[in-house]
């Protein structure tokens, strides 16, 4: 329910936006959080509360959120940086937390 | 860290319970998620258990809500997902996870498990 682009890509040092797409009664209304997921092992959290770091997040990434969009940006773009990242919002018509379908972010 | 465990081989129509432990935090003050991804696709949100404070209320993914259930014990520093008639579509990784904030409506997920694979096969 939550809507992501299943692909992106950038160059190193560059600066990339990975967006996130939902609807009132999720991304309108609760907040966003973001994961980086590399396959074979669990979720790191990036981003919580549309926009807050936790401690030990580089602040190359930073998020934002308009409406029932939502986006993160990775700044200084980094081969490491090079894997999936995932959205997240409670849906408070479903009562339940949505993740989207994920992007693969590719460093060209 | 949390660790879980229990995962394993199962008939449809089965049952099985995941354990997911916790260790450096009192897990009866944390909000505990459970999270699954079948091969080849994304993460599912399958519930939560809020803490000891707002007494572990738990909802669940329509998907599952009438077949799984989380449970604690605090003795043991666990949370647990009973899972019921279980399908052949419930074959995944499962996580148990973390909740940033003892909030009703928080998606954020701190601290995650490395998982434990759950097989529906006849």
């Amino acid at each position: 329910v939550l809507t992501q682009p299943p692909s992106a890509s950038g160059t190193p040092g560059e600066r990339v936006t990975l967006s996130c797409s939902g609807r009132d009664s999720n991304v309108g209304s609760h907040s966003v959080s973001w994961y980086q997921h590399f396959p074979g092992r669990a979720p790191r959290l990036l981003i919580f509360s549309d926009d807050q770091r936790p401690s030990g997040i580089p602040d190359r990434f930073s998020a934002s959120k308009s409406g029932a969009s939502a986006s993160l940006v990775i700044s200084g773009l980094l081969s490491e940086d090079e894997t999936f990242y995932v959205c997240s919002s409670w849906d408070g018509s479903l009562r339940s937390v949505l993740f989207g379908g994920g992007t693969m972010l590719t460093v060209l | 860290q949390l660790a879980e465990s229990g995962g394993g081989l199962v008939q449809p129509g089965g049952s099985l319970k995941l354990s997911c432990v916790s260790s450096g935090f009192l897990l009866s003050g944390s909000v505990v998620h459970w999270v699954r991804q079948s091969s080849g696709k994304g993460l599912e949100w399958l519930g939560r258990s809020r803490s000891n404070l707002n007494n572990y209320a738990t909802v669940y993914a329509a998907s599952v809500r009438d077949r799984f259930i989380i449970s604690r014990d605090d003795s043991k520093n666990t949370a647990y997902l009973e899972m019921s008639r279980l399908e052949t579509e419930d074959t995944a990784l499962y996580y148990c996870t973390r909740g940033n904030a003892d909030y009703p409506f928080s998606s954020a997920m701190t601290v995650w498990g490395q998982g434990t694979t759950v097989t529906v096969s006849s």
